[in-house]
C-alpha cells in the first residue's frame, strides 16, 4: 500500500517567497493533518481537515499559512510570505477518520529552508 | 491547555538491555495513547498504541502501559536492538477531537 506522500522533500527558497507543500493522503483515510517539527518546538499540529473541511486552525501560526483540501486525495500548504523563521520540516498525516482514536500515518515530511 | 511531558530526553542503553520512556499527560479526557518512532530523515511510524480502557498491551519487544489515575504511560522495549537507535515520540489525544499533543521526544541510542 501507498502510504503518505508529500512533495517537495526538500525545499529552499528565499525569504518573502511563496511556498506550497503538497501531500497526497492514504486512499480511503477521511481524516488529514499538518504538522510542522522543529528542535525548539517538537512536533505541533497546525491544522487538520476532515472529509475535506478543514475543522481545526488554531495551530497556524499566522495568516501567511493557508492550508486547502480540494479534494479526498490532495492538500496543499502555503506560505506566502515565506520568512526564515519558518523553517522546519512539515509533516503531513492521514487517518481513517479523526474521530474514534484511528492511528495517524506520516508521511517523510518536506524540509524547508528560508534564507 | 493539554500538555504532554516526555522524560527521559536522551536514553542510552547496551543492546541486549531494556529501555523504559515514561509520559504524563494533563488532559483527564484523554483516552487514546499512541507511541512513534522517528529514523533520521523520516517521518515518524506508529510502533504501538493503547486505549483507555485497557491496561497494559504488548507486541513482541515492544510494550505499553497506563495508569489513568496517575494519568501515566509508559514504553518498554526489551532485548534492545542496534536498529532500535531512534526518535520515541509519546502522544495523546480524545475521541471527540482527534487531535494528538506530542511529548518532546526521547533519543534512544542502543549501543552494540
Amino acid at each position: 500500500d501507498a502510504g503518505v506522500i508529500q512533495s517537495p522533500r526538500h525545499e529552499v527558497t528565499e525569504m518573502g517567497q511563496e511556498v506550497t507543500l503538497r501531500c497526497k493522503p492514504i486512499s480511503g483515510h477521511n481524516s488529514l493533518f499538518w504538522y510542522r517539527q522543529t528542535m525548539m518546538r517538537g512536533l505541533e499540529l497546525l491544522i487538520y481537515f476532515n472529509n475535506n473541511v478543514p475543522i481545526d486552525d488554531s495551530g497556524m501560526p499566522e495568516d501567511r499559512f493557508s492550508a486547502k483540501m480540494p479534494n479526498a486525495s490532495f492538500s496543499t500548504l502555503k506560505i506566502q510570505p515565506s520568512e526564515p523563521r519558518d523553517s522546519a520540516v512539515y509533516f503531513c498525516a492521514s487517518s481513517p477518520s479523526t474521530y474514534s482514536n484511528q492511528p495517524q500515518h506520516f508521511g517523510d515530511g518536506t524540509r524547508l529552508s528560508i534564507l | 491547555g493539554e500538555n504532554v511531558e516526555q522524560h527521559p530526553s536522551t536514553l542510552s542503553v547496551q543492546e541486549g538491555d531494556s529501555a523504559v520512556i515514561k509520559c504524563t499527560y494533563s488532559d483527564s479526557a484523554s483516552n487514546y495513547f499512541p507511541w512513534y518512532k522517528q529514523e533520521l530523515g523520516k517521518g515518524p511510524q506508529l510502533i504501538i498504541d493503547i486505549r483507555s480502557n485497557v491496561g497494559e498491551k504488548k507486541d513482541q519487544r515492544i510494550a505499553v502501559t497506563l495508569n489513568k489515575t496517575a494519568k501515566h504511560f509508559s514504553l518498554h522495549i526489551t532485548e534492545t536492538q542496534p536498529e532500535d537507535s531512534a526518535v520515541y515520540f509519546c502522544a495523546a489525544s480524545r475521541s471527540n477531537t482527534g487531535k494528538l499533543i506530542f511529548g518532546q521526544g526521547t533519543t534512544l541510542q542502543v549501543k552494540p
